[in-house]
């Protein structure tokens, strides 16, 4: 059975500072997908990002950066210099080969001060 | 790529009604998935719909109480029946395009059960 763990519940921080949400995985299979999505008080979810387990480059979007480490079954997302804007749950999720359904974590509810 | 629009954005309803939530995709589409998210919550799994067939429905969730349409690979429908507060959720209906790819989100229908 796959899990994904995000054990940050609430961060709360000041514009401008960085912040790393973390994500913690749990599969026997070894072609997996990653993801990060967004969902900002308007409640869609946005697509951020799918890494797969046979790519561990990590990944730099703007102020968004991504870090897979399988060593430690862990894929990481920072963001830099938070925005106001940046204020969302984030949702970490894992999908196993051959499967189109992903296991979400719990989420991180990220609020961003000005 | 996949555009959803899924109606209502919300509700208000009595106890003991039903409210059906209709989700339209864009493009032609295999797998559509209905998922709930409480309060707080992540996002659980309600039932995955198939064209042509009965939907197949996740622990915890029965046909009576969430039935489900999907008359063509474009279009489904989720029915939430004999309501009480308890389903007081966002509705979210997704499509996948390939195994381990992103979901695709419809913006979600906040329902309040009064």
């Amino acid at each position: 059975a796959q899990k994904v763990t995000q054990a940050q519940t609430e961060i709360s921080v000041v514009e401008k500072e960085d912040v790393t949400l973390d994500c913690v995985y749990e599969t026997r299979d070894t072609t997996y997908y990653l993801f990060w999505y967004k969902q900002p008080p308007s409640g869609e979810l946005v697509f951020l990002i799918r890494r797969n387990s046979f790519d561990e480059q990590n990944e730099i979007s703007g102020r968004y950066s991504w870090n897979f480490q399988k060593s430690t079954s862990s894929f990481n997302f920072t963001i830099t210099a938070s925005q106001v804007v940046d204020s969302a749950v984030y949702f970490c999720a894992l999908s196993v080969g051959g499967s189109y359904i992903p296991t979400f974590g719990r989420g991180t509810s990220l609020i961003v001060h000005p | 790529s996949a555009v959803i629009s899924q109606k209502p954005s919300r509700d208000i309803c009595q106890r003991g009604t039903s409210l059906t939530i209709q989700c339209q995709v864009d493009s032609q589409v295999t797998m559509m998935f209905w998922y709930r998210q409480q309060p707080g919550q992540s996002l659980t799994l309600i039932a995955t719909a198939n064209q042509g067939s009965e939907a197949t429905y996740e622990s915890g969730f029965v046909i009576d109480k969430f039935p489900i349409s999907r008359p063509n690979l474009t279009f489904s429908t989720l029915t939430v029946s004999n309501m009480s507060p308890e389903d007081s959720s966002i509705y979210l209906c997704s499509v996948a395009l390939g195994f381990g790819e992103k979901l695709f989100f419809g913006s979600g229908t906040q329902l309040s059960v009064l």
